[in-house]
């Protein structure tokens, strides 16, 4: 079995610059997240995914950040206007509601972005 | 909020040594959360360790141990003999009911040396 796999893995910008990140979950996965982690700090939560609809997006900087799942499989997160505050590493994570609620999440290896 | 606090930053421990690593927790959104330690070895993406769901039962695996400790509010993660192999960056983690939704603390880089 595949697991989840995140495209590019490294990203270097201006600031000011524009950047998407994308996402493959494991198939079957209905629930999709993003983390943002900046270095040595702990993953947080950006914004979830059930299927297409968005659970939770408050903790996205919504003025420059967007995400998107059009047909509750693979996942983009866009940067519109990249800031030094930034960088960090973008872990896509996937999990499936189907049975265990307490199911773990499977994390894709990352995309470590660094703003200039 | 829920919070998630592991007071060490790295731990640096002899082959054959035994380890402990500490986490306490703050679920003020949550009555009773699952806790979870994952693990991310050197070139790879963060795995799931152990996870214990229920407070006072204990989570085993690859010889680590975590008891969740509801009146401490704690979930160390504790091995008996490290190996070389060992050698990681640890996050404890906390995690809704419902959703699944985490929780990290800050993570513990582990160094262990022959």
């Amino acid at each position: 079995e595949a697991g989840v796999t995140q495209s590019p893995r490294y990203a270097v910008l201006q600031e000011g610059q524009a950047v998407s990140f994308w996402c493959d979950p494991i198939s079957g996965h209905d629930t999709l997240y993003w983390y943002q982690q900046p270095r040595d700090q702990g993953p947080q939560l950006l914004v979830y995914f059930r299927d297409e609809a968005v659970i939770d997006n408050s903790q996205l900087p919504s003025d420059r950040f967007s995400a998107v799942r059009p047909k509750g499989t693979n996942s983009t997160l866009k940067i519109q206007s990249a800031k030094q505050g930034d960088t960090a590493t973008y872990l896509c994570a996937s999990r499936w509601t189907g049975g265990d609620n307490y199911a773990e999440q499977f994390f894709g290896p990352g995309t470590r972005l660094t703003v200039l | 909020g829920d919070s998630v606090t592991q007071t060490e930053g790295q731990v640096t421990v002899s082959e054959s040594k035994s380890l402990i690593i500490n986490c306490t927790y703050s679920a003020t959104s949550i009555g009773y959360p699952n806790l979870f330690w994952y693990v991310r070895y050197p070139g790879e993406g963060l795995q799931l360790l152990l996870k214990v769901i229920t407070a006072g039962q204990k989570g085993s695996s690859r010889g680590f141990e975590a008891t969740y400790n509801k009146e401490a509010t704690s979930f160390h993660l504790q091995k008996a003999s490290v190996q070389e192999s060992d050698s990681a960056v640890y996050y404890c983690a906390l995690g809704t009911q419902v959703v699944g939704q985490l929780t990290f603390g800050r993570g513990t880089r582990l160094q262990v040396y022959a």
